[in-house]
């Protein structure tokens, strides 16, 4: 079983207020790494795949950076809004596999 | 619009009953897969299955089964349902090598 850890586990912040999470996973055998984002009463919704070392990408105010040799990934929010409130799970891809760590519930008050 | 569908939003059975749960899904994909997600725990892989009539254990199969019978449908069991099981279940599929579509999910209370 691959150890994938992801930190904190909850965070609480203002509106407006920029954060950003961790993604740890083991770097050996890297292939993918996945970002979802899941709010309440909805499914999981995919916001980034990377697979090269030192991949950033981007999708508006929320981005991610990708460092296989020492094994995490950043995701930032920048200037958060209520409706990033919402689980961010993190996923190392191997094959037609995706190991999930345990997520970083995010809730943002207005 | 590509959909993974599951059946029931919420379900409530009591111990000792079959639960039987449902995930369809439109995109003909070849695998897919369900998890349960727990507080602190995060998606926990039950089964999945690469092709039909193909499954293979996950990391938590215990006390589950499961059946693809058609490409589109994989079914989750409970072959008798304990209070230990009340989880949210996830369903996914997914192409080779291309991330998951999930389901939205079933909040299943065993009492």
């Amino acid at each position: 079983i691959l150890n994938v850890e992801q930190s904190p586990q909850s965070l609480h912040v203002q509106e407006g207020d920029s954060t950003n999470f961790t993604c740890s996973f083991p770097s050996s055998n890297f292939y993918a790494l996945h970002w979802y984002r899941w709010e309440t009463a909805k499914s999981p919704e995919a916001l980034f795949v990377m697979t090269l070392n030192g991949d950033e990408k981007k999708k508006g105010r929320i981005s991610a950076t990708l460092n296989t040799k020492e094994g995490y990934s950043y995701l930032y929010i920048k200037g958060s809004q209520p409706e990033d409130s919402a689980t961010y799970l993190c996923a190392l891809g191997a094959g037609n596999m995706l190991t999930f760590g345990g997520g970083t519930r995010l809730m943002v008050k207005p | 619009d590509v959909k993974v569908t599951q059946s029931s939003r919420y379900l409530v059975k009591r111990t000792g009953e079959k639960v039987f749960l449902e995930c369809v899904q439109d995109m003909d994909h070849e695998n897919m897969f369900w998890y349960r997600q727990d507080p602190g725990l995060g998606l926990r892989l039950i089964y999945f299955s690469y092709d039909v009539k193909m499954k293979e254990k996950g990391d938590i199969p215990e006390g589950y089964s499961v059946s693809r019978e058609k490409k589109e449908r994989f079914s989750l069991i409970l072959e008798s349902a304990s209070t230990s099981q009340t989880s949210m279940y996830l369903c996914a599929s997914s192409l080779v090598s291309i991330g998951y579509t999930f389901g939205s999910g079933t909040r299943l209370t065993v009492v």
